[in-house]
């Protein structure tokens, strides 16, 4: 089935202790992108990447990082987590950057909270 | 700046009733527009793609119109039911996947 995996999909950590939200996806796309969703504030982009190796920040990169070494996978790291990192984080993929007609596939979501 | 709004926040509405969800956008350039379900605790799900020569596409119950000279969007839910509550996120992509997210219509279908 074609899919973006994401995970963990609950974690309860403390300020400080870096964590990693892995992201997978089997439908050998090219570009990948990680969002964070907050009530009141709709979807917004945190980074993404158009292929292996090439990632570029979003709206709201400020605590985050990630890595693009292989297709498939694209984690996003939080180095520091503080609780004003709170929130559910999707990561999705879609085929192709060029074509507008492509839709993104996203994953079920992360919900991190951040004590 | 780009901004798309979406109107009402929230709606309810008796099951197998219609409704009609709004999207508002300030964005250029414009790609496409699409409508994303978004079910409680999962990913959104893309509905309907629109691009500047479409003016209505349907995908069942789900009718979407799109003007481009207003640059106004809707979604219209025909004879809903209960596995409609959701939310309905419009999406503006400005081209190169520079996407600008509506906040999102809660969309509540009661028995």
């Amino acid at each position: 089935e074609a899919q973006v995996t994401q995970n963990p999909r609950y974690l309860i950590t403390v300020t400080g202790k870096k964590l990693t939200v892995t992201c997978s996806q089997n439908m050998n796309h090219e570009y990948m992108s990680w969002y964070r969703q907050d009530p009141g504030l709709g979807l917004r982009q945190i980074y993404y990447s158009m292929n292996v190796e090439v990632t570029d920040k979003g709206d709201v990169p400020e605590g985050y990082k990630v890595s693009r070494k292989e297709k498939r996978n694209f984690p996003l790291i939080l180095e520091s987590p503080s609780p004003n990192q709170t929130s559910l984080y999707f990561c999705a993929s879609q085929a192709g950057v060029y074509s507008g007609a492509n839709v993104l596939t996203f994953g079920a979501g992360s919900r991190l909270t951040v004590l | 700046k780009n901004q798309v709004e979406q109107s009402p926040q929230s709606l309810i509405i008796l099951e197998g009733k219609n409704c009609t969800l709004q999207c508002n956008y300030t964005v250029s350039p414009f790609s496409n527009l699409r409508w994303y379900k978004q079910d409680t605790g999962r990913g959104p799900v893309s509905l309907t793609i629109m691009t500047f020569s479409e003016n209505t596409k349907s995908n069942g119950r789900y009718t979407a119109t799109l003007d481009a000279d207003t640059k106004q969007s809707s979604l219209h839910i025909t004879a809903s039911q209960l596995s409609d509550s959701a939310s309905y996120i419009c999406v503006v992509n400005t081209g190169f996947q520079k996407l600008v997210f509506g906040t999102g219509t809660r969309l509540l279908v009661s028995p």
